[in-house]
């Protein structure tokens, strides 16, 4: 089925240790994205990417880094987990809106992380 | 300043009847989107209901509308007729149109459907 896939869908990792999540897209969505989401806090984005080759900082980007060396895939990277990071993550992407009336994000279904 | 304001974390609804949840939004932008999404039990992020600002009608998608108030910036999900299956969070979140590449969330209301 067409959509944005997550790996993994579960993870628990020790403080310290490195990770990455990949986010991979089939509908050639131009803009890709990571959100965390925390209880009490909805979601919150960590980086985005408008385009391959191009990423950004969202509102809470310390301690991860993002690369989208392809179109169809955007990958989030964890290098030393900290307990803090412990929260489910979205990725989700969109096409580039060319007029007002577009249609919001197409989501994963999420990954669960645990840093213990 | 919070973008998405959703006021009620947790909201009872007896079966088949409606519900209003609410949201205001902060934006000094004039050309803005409002979208609603679900988020059942199991996880996964649904659309459920798209709002431009230069649009005259609320929007409808089934049993769900949006109640689009532009002056107070409020745009409140209405759901009709409510079933077992949408009890869920319910997530509120904007798009301007200006800076165009992100979207902010409110926090989420809970929902809980009674038999």
């Amino acid at each position: 089925n067409a959509g944005v896939t997550q790996t993994p869908k579960f993870r628990v990792l020790k403080t310290g240790q490195s990770m990455t999540l990949l986010c991979a897209q089939d509908m050639n969505h131009e803009y890709m994205y990571w959100y965390r989401q925390d209880p009490g806090m909805g979601l919150r984005l960590i980086h985005y990417s408008v385009g391959e080759g191009t990423t950004a900082k969202g509102e809470v980007p310390d301690g991860y880094n993002v690369s989208r060396l392809k179109k169809q895939n955007f990958l989030l990277g964890l290098e030393s987990a900290a307990p803090s990071q412990t929260s489910v993550y979205f990725c989700a992407s969109r096409h580039l809106a060319t007029r007002q009336g577009d249609y919001g994000y197409t989501f994963g279904s999420g990954t669960r992380l645990t840093v213990v | 300043a919070q973008k998405i304001t959703q006021t009620q974390p947790g909201m009872f609804v007896q079966e088949k009847e409606a519900v209003t949840l609410d949201c205001t939004y902060d934006t000094s932008d004039p050309s803005y989107g409002l979208f609603w999404y679900k988020q059942p039990s199991s996880g996964e992020m649904i659309f459920l209901i798209y709002q431009g600002s230069y649009d005259q009608q609320n929007a409808t998608e089934g049993r769900y509308s949006l109640n689009f108030q532009k002056a107070r910036k409020s745009a409140n999900l209405v759901i009709s007729a409510s079933q077992l299956g949408d009890s869920a969070m319910y997530f509120c979140a904007m798009r301007e149109m200006g800076t165009g590449n992100q979207f902010y969330f409110g926090t989420g209301t809970s929902l809980t459907v009674i038999p």
